[in-house]
């Protein structure tokens, strides 16, 4: 499956390190969400965007920043991280209609990007 | 907040037996949804259910939507080993806000 791509696979940075995890989606989609999906815990979500537009910010440290530059791309930029941030981050997109949120539409997922924080 | 609940967290099957795993809801549900993770893979959407008492047949799997739409199940007849992975819920509030994911259940087949 190829409609939603992430760019790395995978990630180990230090503490002070900033780098930044990418996302594209190919199937024309409007919404775009970042997910944290942790060992033994349910996923998180972390950041919404509608149309471009940041919908939903799930109470997200601010070593956490989304980008959204058009409907097709996302990002999240990293820095000084904690180790308990190590997690693996999955991208998602669906087509929401009339401009609504995250719920009752199909998600799809990228691969996600495994991040080891050291 | 609103709680997605699955149970069991775990579960180990021979092949050719049944497998169910429920998920419960502190909250009324518009919709639910089911995704199926393979081990190192990501999920992978199954199935939505929106109507009370609902249920969709996929072949050997079968997805039922409560009454009181506060629950849901996903039952595989006569499992296979393609069948493992991580089987999430994840349910929608009537409010039609976020979409909120279970724990998952870990299913093991044993050929």
């Amino acid at each position: 499956e190829t409609g939603v791509t992430q760019t790395p696979r995978h990630l180990v940075m230090g503490m002070t390190n900033k780098k930044s995890l990418k996302c594209e989606q190919h199937l024309g989609h409007n919404a775009m969400y970042w997910y944290k999906q942790s060992a033994k815990k349910p996923l998180e979500l972390m950041f919404v965007y509608n149309f471009k537009e940041q919908t939903e910010n799930n109470s997200v440290p601010s070593r956490f920043s989304p980008e959204c530059p058009n409907s097709s791309h996302l990002f999240l930029h990293l820095h000084t991280l904690q180790p308990e941030d190590s997690a693996l981050y999955l991208c998602a997109s669906s087509q929401v209609q009339g401009g609504g949120t995250s719920g009752g539409y199909e998600q799809y997922f990228g691969p996600g990007t495994r991040l080891t924080v050291t | 907040g609103q709680q997605v609940m699955q149970i069991p967290q775990y579960q180990h099957v021979q092949e050719g037996e049944d497998f169910t795993t429920y998920c419960n809801s502190s909250t009324t549900l518009s919709n639910i949804q089911w995704y199926k993770q393979r081990p190192g893979g990501h999920p992978v959407f199954l199935i939505q259910l929106v109507k009370s008492g609902e249920v969709k047949k996929q072949k050997r799997l079968t997805f039922q939507f409560g009454e009181a739409k506060k629950n849901s199940s996903l039952h595989i007849t006569a499992t296979q080993t393609t069948d493992v992975g991580t089987y999430f819920c994840a349910g929608t509030t009537v409010s039609g806000s976020r979409l909120t994911f279970g724990e998952g259940t870990q299913l093991t087949v044993n050929p």
